[in-house]
């Protein structure tokens, strides 16, 4: 059974500092991998979505990345602000079944 | 365009009611689906369905119903509210392809409580 486990819970750096957001899984077959974002009482807003044929994809200062052979995929995000702040969530999705496994997601603090 | 929209976006019920929670898209979308987020854990799927006339089962669909008499609507029923059914209700669609158009939309979901 699919398992996807986000480290750490919650983080908390300083304005201006890259930072990096991890997701792991413990199947490695997936037919891709979507990160969010999550804003409190709010829904969830699709960021970045990678095939399970591609390495990374890029949005303006967002940057993630795909290894299936170890399980894992990071969030790089570049020159972090304030509005950066909220809770990011990955989620895989198998066999191309629109169905998508989540992991609990980080809470991100962007401290000015 | 107003997206995936959700009704009612706060509801608190009695244990043994029953309601039901109201998921409109206006994208065309043939897949959609409901989740539901508990904290600390990740969101986990309850129905969902890949068109008109056709439903299919999650994750954790027990206590739940849902209908897809149209494109557009995918309403999720309570059939009598229990207090573990207390929690975050979301609502998702997306179009049936394969590639980069798979990215899911989601409603700004239902806050239930049940007492």
């Amino acid at each position: 059974k699919q398992e996807v486990t986000q480290i750490p819970a919650a983080l908390s750096v300083p304005e201006g500092e890259n930072l990096v957001l991890n997701c792991s899984f413990t199947d490695s077959a997936i037919y891709n991998l979507q990160w969010f974002r999550q804003d409190p009482g709010k829904g969830l807003t699709s960021l970045l979505l990678i095939q399970s044929s591609q390495r990374e994809q890029t949005s303006g200062r967002l940057n993630a990345s795909l290894d299936k052979s170890s399980g894992r995929s990071t969030l790089y995000i570049a020159a972090s602000q304030p509005g950066d702040s909220a809770t990011y969530l990955c989620a895989v999705e198998m066999d191309s079944n629109y169905q998508l496994i989540w992991g609990a997601g980080t809470k991100l603090i962007i401290k000015p | 365009n107003a997206g995936v929209t959700q009704t009612p976006k706060f509801q608190v019920l009695k244990t043994g009611q029953s309601m039901t929670l109201q998921c409109a898209q206006d994208m065309n979308h043939e897949y959609m689906s409901w989740y539901r987020q508990d904290p600390g854990m990740g969101l986990r799927l309850i129905h969902y369905s890949v068109g008109a006339g056709i439903t299919d089962q999650g994750e954790v669909p027990n206590g739940y119903n849902v209908s897809r008499s149209t494109t557009e609507d995918f309403p999720l029923r309570l059939l009598s509210a229990a207090p573990s059914q207390t929690s975050v209700y979301f609502c998702a669609s997306s179009y049936l392809t394969s590639g980069p158009d798979d990215e899911q939309f989601f409603g700004p979901g239902t806050r239930l409580t049940v007492l």
